[in-house]
């Protein structure tokens, strides 16, 4: 069964660092794209980036080019979505989705989110 | 590329046929999907490629259309079929937004 585990929610003041992950099972982790999709309270999903964990290919959204770091351990199956200095702005609820085998796909399996507050 | 959902909003009743519509700002052949999300749940993947219909999706939805303007109908709505749905363009892996989303509600 195809399955990506997100870490737990959580709380950081402004201007603190902050790296979540999503661990895959049930399937080649290294053979498909891993996105990361952002929702803010009550708003829609915007596209981050994503990579490819085969070769570390990663592309990001010129809206969040800068802004944040996707990575991927490909030993232990498991992407990261990390920043280095959090604003209050960066309150969320984060998914990973994994992209399917070709662009035609779409994200087919999602993780169950991860609630980053940022607040003083 | 944006994506644009009509309506925003919409108010239906238990079997009714529905029809969301996505326009895209420029031509995106069918490389097109669309999602349903409940409140408090990840985004589940109920169509690809503008008409596939994803495994375990029910046949009362589908897809159609291509270029810029395209459509999710629900054939008889089901009290689990109340819930925000969202289209996205797949044709690039980094620019593949997503539209605003068409909260679909009870009458």
């Amino acid at each position: 069964e195809v399955q990506l585990v997100q870490s737990g929610a959580e709380v950081k003041k402004p201007g603190e660092s902050l790296k979540i992950s999503c661990k895959g099972s049930g399937y080649s982790f290294t053979s498909y794209w891993i996105g990361w999709v952002r929702q803010m309270p009550g708003r829609g999903l915007e596209w981050m980036g994503i990579i490819y964990p085969g070769d570390s290919d990663t592309r990001y959204s010129p809206s969040f080019q800068g802004q944040v770091t996707i990575s991927a351990d490909k030993s232990i199956s498991t992407a990261y979505l990390q920043w280095s200095s959090l604003k209050a702005s960066d309150t969320a609820m984060y998914y990973c989705a994994r992209r399917g085998p070709d662009l035609l796909t779409g994200s087919d399996f999602w993780g169950q989110g991860t609630l980053v507050t940022v607040s003083s | 590329i944006q994506l644009t959902q009509s309506p925003s909003f919409l108010s239906a009743s238990i079997g009714d046929r529905v029809t969301i519509t996505c326009r895209a700002s420029q031509g995106i052949s069918n490389y097109l999907a669309w999602y349903q999300q409940k409140p408090g749940k990840a985004p589940k993947l109920l169509i690809y490629a503008t008409s596939a219909l994803q495994s375990g999706v029910p046949s009362r939805f589908s897809g159609s259309g291509s270029g810029t303007e395209f459509t999710l109908t629900i054939s008889s709505l089901q009290p689990e079929d109340f819930a925000t749905y969202y289209c996205q363009h797949l044709n690039s892996y980094t620019l593949c937004s997503f539209g605003q989303g068409t909260k679909l509600e009870i009458k």
